[in-house]
């Protein structure tokens, strides 16, 4: 089963306006991080939520967590173009390998 | 500055070739990555690497795949025989604390097997 699928697969929206990405997951975790990636670029780390904390923010993002349903939201408030990239939740299990997985991605685009 | 060097940035192989993926990481670590993302899919795990020794691997990372850092400092991914399958971004990446931190990626190599 996948562990880790982000919803909406993709997201156009103008700039200046809210973004919201959510992720869902199977397994119980130890904590959800969410990564950016630009085209053809390495996976940077936005922000990291363990999973006795439901919500988290830093600068423009916010990023929830619910244990009961097993989903997460990011939140981007006040996008901006250089926002647009693709957006990847990773939870760590708290059960075996304590390797991250991700999920698909939403890939996100502010227009101009 | 980035947190992991990646060479080469692409490299283009022949079926069957042999191909070593290189990573630096600039400070002292004990925890490494390797992930691939298949152009338009999700980034895979392949393998970790803990205090020089492979600390868990997928399905993915067979007995083509092998993992070293030789020299306590470069830490390379070799592909003994390549695929066609095995055209990917292949991302190293780093790990600061323990095994449920954040982790930081390189910027990937992209492999074409022809």
């Amino acid at each position: 089963s996948q562990q880790g699928e982000e919803d909406p697969q993709a997201l156009s929206i103008q700039e200046g306006e809210n973004a919201t990405m959510n992720c869902s997951y199977k397994t119980s975790i130890n904590n959800l991080q969410w990564y950016r990636q630009n085209s053809g670029r390495g996976l940077v780390h936005l922000i990291l939520i363990r999973s006795n904390e439901r919500e988290k923010h830093s600068g423009r993002l916010r990023v929830t967590l619910d244990t009961s349903k097993k989903s997460s939201s990011l939140l981007i408030t006040a996008s901006r173009a250089a926002d647009t990239a693709s957006y990847f939740c990773a939870s760590v299990l708290i059960q075996g390998a304590q390797k991250l997985v991700f999920g698909q991605g939403t890939r996100l685009t502010i227009n101009p | 500055e980035p947190e992991v060097t990646q060479t080469p940035s692409h490299q283009v192989t022949q079926m069957g070739q042999e191909v070593i993926l290189r990573c630096v990481p600039i400070s002292n670590h004990l925890y490494f990555y390797w992930y691939r993302q298949i152009l338009g899919q999700k980034v895979e795990f392949l393998v970790s690497f803990y205090n020089n020794e492979i600390s868990e691997k997928s399905e993915i990372f067979d007995d083509q795949f092998s993992v070293e850092r030789p020299d306590g400092s470069n830490f390379t991914l070799k592909i003994r025989s390549t695929k066609l399958e095995d055209s990917a971004m292949y991302f190293c990446a780093r790990q600061d604390r323990g095994q449920t931190g954040e982790l930081f990626f390189g910027e990937g190599s992209r492999l074409t097997v022809l």
